[in-house]
């Protein structure tokens, strides 16, 4: 399989753990975003890195979440001190280029009871 | 302020006929707009995009029309397949914020058989 790969698929937390979702990017993809999807929305844009730099980043995303993309290949979303708030779908996602298709990921369910 | 609004939340159509899918925008940067294609539990799927360049863009049984001066486009999907039925989203990007696709709520298709 060549897509955006995402794990783990389910997380379930207890408020206040601290949880990481890893994404593998299509090979060869510059870029990588993440996004967060609640029920009844659209995916809400997060940040995204260009190789291995962090170019964008929304307001979204609080001091609690930290994203990486170290070696510019794969990337890590940390969330701090889960709150039952941070419940969502996390969504990886990749593109070639700036200006090329985004291609998503299966995405990352996170509950926090 | 919602920038992207998908105003139907649901659509209902008969096997075999067209299903027409709506979406309308507000920032006049936009220049970039896409369809995607969601299946629950399941990130979403790219399915057809357009530039502002262009009003009209077809790949096979899906067809996006863009109107810029209503600030409008629809997806069209001729003959309509059971296989369809899923949560539509539009998205869209401006030229300086490519990263930075703002999505609508979607429109859930149902195609009855």
């Amino acid at each position: 399989d060549t897509g955006v790969s995402q794990n783990p698929r389910h997380k379930i937390t207890k408020r206040g753990q601290n949880v990481t979702f890893r994404c593998d990017p299509i090979s060869e993809h510059n870029r990588l975003y993440w996004y967060r999807q609640t029920l009844g929305q659209g995916p809400e844009f997060l940040t995204y890195f260009q190789n291995e730099a962090q170019l964008e980043k929304s307001r979204l995303l609080s001091d609690r979440f930290s994203a990486e993309r170290p070696k510019g290949s794969f990337s890590t979303l940390e969330i701090q001190r889960t709150e039952q708030g941070d419940s969502a779908m996390y969504l990886c996602a990749s593109s070639k280029n700036p200006g090329n298709t985004i291609y998503f990921g299966e995405g990352s369910w996170l509950t926090v009871v | 302020d919602q920038q992207v609004k998908q105003n139907s939340p649901s659509l209902s159509v008969q096997e075999g006929r067209i299903s027409i899918l709506n979406c309308d925008y507000t920032n006049s940067m936009f220049d970039y707009f896409l369809w995607y294609k969601k299946y629950p539990a399941e990130g979403p799927t790219f399915l057809i995009s357009i530039s502002s360049i262009k009003d009209k863009n077809e790949d096979g049984r899906f067809t996006v029309f863009l109107n810029k001066s209503a600030k409008h486009l629809s997806l069209h999907i001729v003959p309509s397949q059971p296989g369809d039925s899923a949560v539509y989203f539009c998205a869209a990007s401006a030229g300086g914020s490519q990263g930075n696709l703002i999505f609508g709520k979607g429109t859930k298709l149902s195609v009855k058989p």
